[in-house]
């Protein structure tokens, strides 16, 4: 079926360490989006990447999507504290399509 | 805030007892979505809805349903709840196809006893 699969479950880094999560679908996706949940928190969109290879940046978050748009990675430079949370892909298969959320990865961020 | 208002935020409840979960999109979006986060599930979808219709449905459970009234707010019933069906339950609402991402409520937290 359609699943999206998301690596690392958990990340510990130092502050100032690099951070990525990555996901992995064994289907062409359409599109994916990003969220971020804080601690107690609710998921809060981050960035939707549609073309294939697409790189967008926001800050020190880059978002890549996939040649084959079945993977996408979210690459955090120089984490800090605010960083923390569990952050989640979400991919669609098709134009209008439910939206389908990888498994998260939850970031904690040593000061 | 958001602009997603669901309620309410706890619910205490017994199991074999039925609930009742509210949720107002953001205004101007016509697709509302609910999805359940468990620990060991994380988020779940279960169904959408469009403009009052049902569009697209997931993992629901035959104890479940839904409903989108037209003034858009939607409602989520549980009924013959089990222990395991304790998770936080969020409702989220976007525009037309969702391109620039869901927005999701602050969630009710549903504890079934």
């Amino acid at each position: 079926g359609q699943q999206v699969m998301q690596i690392p479950q958990y990340q510990h880094v130092q502050e100032g360490e690099d951070f990525t999560t990555y996901c992995n679908s064994s289907t062409t996706l359409s599109n994916i989006q990003w969220y971020k949940q804080r601690p107690g928190g609710h998921p809060v969109f981050l960035i939707q990447l549609v073309k294939s290879g697409e790189v967008k940046k926001q800050k020190r978050l880059t978002f890549q999507f996939g040649e084959a748009k079945k993977n996408s990675s979210l690459h955090i430079t120089a984490t800090q504290t605010t960083d923390v949370g569990t952050y989640f892909c979400a991919g669609r298969y098709n134009q209008g399509g439910k939206l389908i959320f990888g498994q998260g990865t939850e970031l904690s961020v040593k000061p | 805030d958001s602009g997603v208002t669901q309620t309410p935020k706890h619910l205490i409840t017994a199991t074999g007892q039925r609930v009742t979960l509210r949720c107002s999109p953001r205004s101007g979006d016509l697709s509302v979505y609910w999805y359940q986060q468990s620990l060991d599930q994380g988020l779940q979808f279960l169904i959408q809805y469009y403009n009052g219709e049902e569009r697209a449905k997931g993992n629901i459970l035959e104890r479940f349903s839904a409903q989108q009234f037209p003034d858009l707010h939607s409602e989520l019933n549980l009924s013959s709840l089990e222990l395991g069906d304790s998770a936080l339950y969020f409702c989220a609402s976007s525009g037309a196809g969702g391109r620039n991402g869901y927005t999701f409520g602050s969630g009710t937290r549903l504890t079934v006893v």
